[in-house]
């Protein structure tokens, strides 16, 4: 099973529409972000939260909301979907101590692949 | 601020050529640098990073790559292509005691036989 695991895979909906998409990891990390991936954008940052009560913005936080609901679960939902934010997401965590086997290194899930009409 | 420059969106070798993705960086701080790699419908995965020990890194695959302090440069390299590295990579910086990583643009590596 993956370490990190986002559902749904892929989705597709209206504009207007609500839409959550939901992370879980079973590695025990602390941090948690939500990246989104466009075509020669690469990888920006939407949300990061470093425990259960520290949820910050990213760079592009402006029409998402999240939710970090325990140490393992970490929900970023579109609260009215716009085709603008049409996009590949993942989500990812990290284990941060410093000098350790995985100082800085993220842990990604496999994506969700949103399409908004 | 930190930023991350990929020059080149995609670069064509043929199989059993020489690989060099680009990557020049930009950061106040000693940093942390890392490439990762994307194959097609997957998430991203750890090719390799510096964290200050040695400036030529090895990474998975036959990969490796060279921090140049006077360059800032971090470019990826790997003595011969093989079809299954045909991928997107993305070089990735962050300063020291933090990981919120800022990604480049990626480039699509094509590898033809």
């Amino acid at each position: 099973d993956a370490d990190v695991t986002q559902t749904p895979r892929n989705r597709i909906t209206k504009t207007g529409k609500r839409i959550m998409l939901e992370c879980s990891q079973t590695k025990g990390h602390d941090r948690m972000y939500w990246y989104r991936q466009d075509p020669g954008l690469g990888l920006r940052l939407i949300y990061y939260s470093f425990d259960v009560k520290d949820i910050n913005k990213g760079e592009i936080s402006d029409g998402y909301s999240v939710s970090r609901q325990a140490q393992a679960k970490f929900s970023l939902s579109l609260e009215s979907a716009i085709p603008n934010q049409t996009a590949l997401y993942f989500c990812a965590t990290s284990d941060f101590r410093i000098a350790g086997p995985d100082t800085g290194e993220l842990f990604f899930g496999e994506g969700s692949r949103l399409t908004v009409l | 601020a930190q930023s991350v420059t990929q020059l080149g969106s995609h670069v064509s070798v043929s199989e059993g050529a020489l690989v060099l993705l680009r990557c020049n960086y930009s950061s106040s701080v000693p940093p942390y640098l890392f490439w990762y790699v994307q194959y097609p419908n997957q998430g991203l995965q750890l090719l390799l990073k510096y964290t200050s020990a040695a400036t030529l890194v090895k990474g998975i695959n036959g990969f490796e790559a060279e921090f140049k302090k006077s360059e800032t440069s971090f470019h990826l390299t790997k003595p011969s292509a093989h079809m299954s590295d045909a991928a997107e990579y993305f070089c990735a910086v962050s300063e020291r005691n933090t990981d919120k990583l800022i990604f480049g643009t990626g480039t699509r590596l094509q590898v033809f036989p």
